[in-house]
């Protein structure tokens, strides 16, 4: 079937490591994008991508770095200078256009140790 | 003003009743429309596009105003799993807008 994997479904950080959340999509999408949940509030866009080799700066993209060397694959990197990373981290895929819906994977919940 | 705001709820509804959402968007000259519904700790997913005559699926009704600039939802004959936060989405300048969401509690 195809969709999106994420993972690690659960992860853990320490004060100052970098960790790396994996997304990977068999749909065939061009667009890919990365979205923090934090409790009570709306989904932020953190990046996203349109196509291979190019991505953009979401409303949120201090303390994250992402990279798309394969149209599949759209990891998502937190570095130690975001300061408050807990959250529930979502991918997500559109075929192409922004108006269309996104298909989600089922996230990634990162805590601090 | 909030790109999206949604009512947060929750909404206290008995089963078999019908209750209606609305969400109120800033960008009037968003396109795309969308009702997601996220399960606690899932994922958001879609449950129906917006379109501007008005469209229907099964329980599910969903209007767009673009005069007063909202969209919503309408449920009929609730049951206790439609129990969920219902996400409104507006497509703005190459990214989707997500509202906070309103949550749904049907009740038997």
């Amino acid at each position: 079937d195809g969709g999106i994997t994420q993972s690690p479904k659960y992860l853990f950080r320490k004060e100052g490591q970098n960790v790396t959340l994996s997304c990977e999509q068999n749909l065939n999408h061009d667009a890919m994008y990365w979205y923090r949940q934090d409790p009570g509030q709306g989904l932020r866009l953190i990046y996203y991508s349109q196509i291979v080799n190019d991505f953009q700066k979401g409303d949120i993209a201090e303390g994250y770095s992402v990279s798309r060397e394969k149209k599949e694959s759209f990891p998502l990197t937190v570095t130690s200078a975001q300061k408050n990373p807990t959250a529930f981290y979502l991918c997500a895929s559109t075929p192409g256009q922004v108006n269309q819906p996104q298909h989600f994977g089922d996230g990634t919940r990162l805590s601090i140790l | 003003r909030k790109e999206v705001e949604q009512d947060p709820g929750p909404f206290n509804v008995p089963e078999g009743a019908t209750v209606a959402f609305n969400c109120t968007y800033s960008n009037s000259a968003s396109q795309s429309f969308f009702w997601y519904r996220q399960d606690c700790r899932k994922e958001p997913k879609l449950l129906m596009s917006v379109y501007s005559s008005g469209n229907e699926d099964g329980r599910f009704t969903a209007q767009l105003n673009r005069a007063s600039q909202y969209i919503s939802l309408l449920i009929r004959d609730s049951k206790l799993s439609d129990s969920a936060t219902y996400l409104c989405v507006v497509a703005g300048f190459q990214k989707l807008v997500f509202g906070t969401g309103t949550r749904l509690l049907v009740s038997p």
